[in-house]
């Protein structure tokens, strides 16, 4: 069956460094891939997506690239800020379970100012 | 536009006694979730409709959770009797049939504590 499995955590980073949070998955067939975030206090919501081989998705200066290869999903910023500071979850979706979504176990980020 | 509602944020109970969760999802949207998070895990979903509908319904324990989605909007899930290992946060969520059905909005959750 389909899995996620992501990089163990809390990641713990200052102001301005480099973020990586690395996603590999398990699936048959051709998965398209996301990245949730959830704020503290908040619902989980869509930061970004890719749905083919070598699709990059981005947002908010995020980014992740479907690397079917290496059946990777990792993400990745330049600049973390405090307000970055949130629980990332990478998941996927598709083949014969139609509508749902298998999530990792989420990475715990703290950005220190 | 609102979010998806869910009601109460938090619950605690002792084991064997029942409990129920609501959600309100956004206006419009046809498609309706329930998940399960264990602590430090990530969302498992329990159960899927279409309007009112249950389509996917495998992964939720019918011995003991009953949901429904009478009129096709909001939803209530139930636990009857509790159990301790039933500790945890419910999240519901919700996607709209004229979009990405993987782009589901999700509630703040319920945390449900059996003690």
């Amino acid at each position: 069956g389909n899995s996620v499995t992501q990089m163990e955590g809390p990641v713990t980073l200052s102001e301005e460094a480099f973020l990586t949070i690395n996603c590999t998955y398990t699936a048959t067939g051709y998965p398209s891939l996301f990245w949730y975030v959830q704020y503290p206090g908040e619902g989980l919501q869509l930061l970004l997506k890719a749905t083919k081989a070598d699709d990059k998705g981005s947002n908010k200066g995020f980014e992740a690239t479907y690397r079917k290869e290496t059946t990777s999903f990792h993400l990745e910023k330049g600049s973390v800020q405090v307000s970055d500071s949130a629980v990332y979850f990478c998941a996927l979706a598709g083949g014969t379970s139609y509508g749902k979504l298998t999530f990792g176990q989420g990475t715990i980020l703290t950005v220190h100012p | 536009e609102a979010g998806v509602v869910q009601s109460p944020r938090y619950k605690i109970i002792e084991k064997k006694q029942p409990v129920a969760f609501w959600c309100n999802p956004i206006s419009g949207h046809n498609t309706l979730y329930w998940y399960l998070q264990n602590l430090g895990q990530g969302p498992e979903l329990l159960i899927r409709y279409e309007n009112e509908e249950a389509v996917d319904d495998s992964q939720l324990p019918k011995d003991r959770f009953s949901a429904e989605r009478l009129k096709g909007v909001d939803s209530t899930l139930k636990i009857q009797p509790a159990e301790l290992g039933d500790s945890a946060v419910y999240l519901c969520a919700s996607s709209s049939r004229f979009g990405d059905p993987y782009e589901q909005y999700f509630g703040p959750g319920t945390r449900l504590t059996v003690t």
